[in-house]
């Protein structure tokens, strides 16, 4: 069965420090893995989206990492900021389910940045 | 730029009503999908439209309808609401080529219908 599974679920950091949130999934084959921010009462937004050959992609602050042979993927946050603060989640998608644009969602990770 | 606009941001109903979430892409996006997201779940597809004049059932279809109404509005309805809909609603639009997803397209998402049944 596809899943995706993220950890930790929850996270709280001070201002300024630096985390990272971990993605697992056992989605095969796999196409390509994506990482979304959701802010509180709002959609999601992407941030990145890496496909097969691609091993890290940065947007500003955020990088992330994949590792296709062990299925995992990382989104590191660089000198966090309050407007951080919010749920991310990883969302994967098989190549058979990409025709018809399926996702496979993560429940997220809600991170918490504290002054 | 609007992107995905849907209405109402949030309903409550009785047990049995009946109700249409609204969504309406400016993109010029083929492809459109309506997802639940419930709290300690990720996001389900309920119902999804590859193109104009298409309509395929997600993960959680039973309990709702949709209409591909033209190439901008696409919209969700509710026939006989239940408690277990309750749920935030949302709706998302990409551009439909088979190798643009394929590499990676973006889906970008509504800002979320928030509904109660009671």
């Amino acid at each position: 069965k596809n899943q995706v599974e993220q950890s930790p679920q929850s996270l709280i950091i001070l201002e300024g420090k630096n985390c990272t949130l971990q993605c697992n999934y056992t989605v095969s084959p796999f196409s390509n893995l994506r990482w979304y921010k959701q802010d509180t009462g709002r959609g999601p937004v992407s941030l990145t989206i890496m496909t097969f050959s691609e091993n890290t992609k940065s947007n500003g602050r955020y990088t992330a990492t994949l590792d296709a042979d062990t299925k995992q993927s990382s989104l590191h946050i660089t000198a966090s900021q309050l407007s951080d603060s919010a749920s991310y989640i990883c969302v994967v998608s098989a190549f058979s389910d990409s025709n018809t644009g399926k996702l496979i969602f993560g429940q997220g990770t809600t991170l918490q940045v504290k002054p | 730029n609007a992107g995905v606009t849907q209405t109402p941001k949030f309903q409550v109903l009785k047990t049995g009503q009946s109700m249409t979430l609204q969504c309406a892409q400016d993109m010029n996006h083929n492809s459109m999908y309506w997802y639940r997201q419930d709290p300690g779940m990720g996001l389900r597809l309920i119902y999804y439209s590859a193109s104009e004049g298409t309509t395929d059932k997600g993960e959680v279809p039973n309990g709702y309808n949709v209409s591909r109404l033209n190439k901008r509005e696409f919209s969700l309805r509710l026939e006989s609401a239940a408690p277990s809909q309750t749920s935030v609603y949302f709706c998302a639009s990409s551009e439909w080529r088979h190798a643009t997803l394929r590499s990676g397209n973006t889906i970008y998402f509504g800002e979320g219908s928030w509904l109660t049944v009671v």
